[in-house]
């Protein structure tokens, strides 16, 4: 298994462009999250999905959209670039909902909004 | 009041140290307790859980206390592959997510030969 890939893994956009993050995983898990990592700080939530054609708001979701057609692929959409977003978002997936069920994560895409 | 906060670190030590990492959180209505490891510029990774009774996995231990809400990592016997950021990791199922985790900064660990 390849586990979560994620594509870029880096990009520079200029402010007020657009572009799509794209998470794959190969687990068959059900619930899929989003994350961003500012530097020296923890990840916060920005969209989570419990199931194909299932997403949800989490804790930072302004400026984002993503969408579920499928179990395997949960991309990001960012509209309008702002400097504000430069950070390194990770994908992360789970099988399910027990309490201690494990998050894998992706190896991140660095971006940097000019 | 952050809802999981960790020290700050970072913790220098020499190899075969024993060091302590501290994280306390704030919902008391949380149920599940990590710890993570980040290694430089990369995802982060599950170490270990963390189960009221504490738990052992070999050098590394995990405590939990729900009544001071303190989680712990002790890390024995520090090798060089240790040096990472620990982060402390909750969940909460009355967080924005029900199924999300609410992450602390991390705290650096360099262990020097």
């Amino acid at each position: 298994n390849a586990g979560v890939t994620q594509t870029p893994k880096f990009r520079i956009l200029k402010i007020g462009q657009s572009m799509t993050l794209q998470c794959t995983q190969d687990m068959n898990h059900n619930y899929m999250y989003w994350y961003r990592q500012d530097p020296g700080m923890g990840l916060k939530l920005i969209y989570y999905s419990v199931g194909a054609g299932i997403t949800d708001k989490g804790e930072v979701p302004n400026g984002y959209n993503v969408s579920r057609s499928t179990t395997e692929d949960f991309p990001l959409r960012l509209e309008l670039a702002a400097p504000s977003q430069t950070s390194v978002y990770f994908c992360a997936s789970s099988y399910d909902r027990g309490s201690y069920n494990e998050q894998f994560f992706g190896p991140g895409t660095r971006l940097t909004v000019l | 009041r952050k809802e999981v906060e960790q020290d700050p670190g970072p913790f220098n030590v020499p190899e075969g140290a024993t060091v302590a990492f501290n994280c306390t959180y704030s919902n008391s209505a949380s149920q599940s307790f990590f710890w993570y490891r980040q290694d430089c510029r990369k995802e982060p990774k599950l170490l270990m859980s963390v189960y009221s009774s504490g738990n052992e996995d070999g050098r590394f231990t995990a405590q939990l206390n729900r009544a001071s809400q303190y989680i712990s990592l002790l890390i024995r016997d520090s090798k060089l592959s240790d040096s990472a950021t620990y982060l402390c990791v909750v969940r909460s199922t009355n967080s924005n997510s029900g199924y999300a985790l609410n992450f602390g900064k991390g705290t650096s660990l360099l262990v020097t030969p």
